[in-house]
């Protein structure tokens, strides 16, 4: 099945503990995002890259970190510098070609403690 | 920024009723535009888009408006149903550039 995965659906980290999470997809899709969503919130643009080895900050980059070693595989590190780290994790991907739909995953709950 | 205790805007309607939902857009070279809808615990699903040559485009009980003019979109769902029940978000794509970004939502509340 082709898809966009994200894992784990739940994550529990202690405070101050840098966490990594992971967004795989076999869409053959150029471009990936991250997206944080609050509570009863919208989605707030984390980073994006559009091909393997790049990527730009998006609206709230501080206290998080990117990769894009390989086209399919995009994760996210949230760090100890991030002030308050629990929220909804949304990862996306789609084709190079700006005008067309972005594919969700499923999401990660990230609770820090 | 921060957003911090900004609660999404809600509509409530009768099922079977019509329902729009309205997004204001940021940016005007923004060239392409999504609505996707997302329920509780899961990812958003697209619905619809637009690109902005166009001012109306329509799906399968959906149609989206586009206001080029005053920055804004609207998502038309007719005969609203249980299952149409979500948050609805716009996106934007600015133009140029694989940047998307999300508008605030609405909650869409369908009545028995």
């Amino acid at each position: 099945d082709g898809g966009i995965t994200q894992s784990p659906k739940y994550l529990f980290r202690k405070e101050g503990q840098n966490v990594t999470l992971s967004c795989e997809q076999n869409l053959n899709h150029d471009a990936m995002y991250w997206y944080r969503q609050d509570p009863g919130q919208g989605l707030r643009l984390i980073y994006y890259s559009q091909i393997v080895n790049d990527f730009q900050k998006g609206d709230i980059a501080e206290g998080y970190s990117v990769s894009r070693e390989k086209k399919e595989s995009f994760p996210l590190t949230v760090t100890s510098a991030q002030k308050n780290p629990t929220a909804f994790y949304l990862c996306a991907s789609r084709l190079w070609a700006a005008n067309t739909e972005a594919f969700f995953g499923q999401g990660t709950r990230l609770t820090v403690v | 920024g921060e957003s911090v205790g900004l609660h999404l805007p809600t509509l409530s309607v009768q099922e079977g009723d019509n329902s729009i939902i309205n997004c204001a857009y940021s940016n005007s070279a923004s060239d392409y535009f999504i609505w996707y809808k997302q329920e509780s615990g899961k990812g958003p699903q697209f619905i619809i888009d637009i690109r902005s040559n166009m001012d109306k485009r329509q799906g399968q009980r959906v149609t989206v408006l586009l206001n080029k003019t005053v920055k804004h979109l609207s998502l038309q769902i007719a005969a609203t149903q249980p299952g149409d029940s979500a948050v609805y978000f716009c996106a934007e794509n600015f133009e140029g550039a694989q940047k998307l970004v999300f508008g605030q939502g609405t909650r869409l509340t369908i009545n028995p």
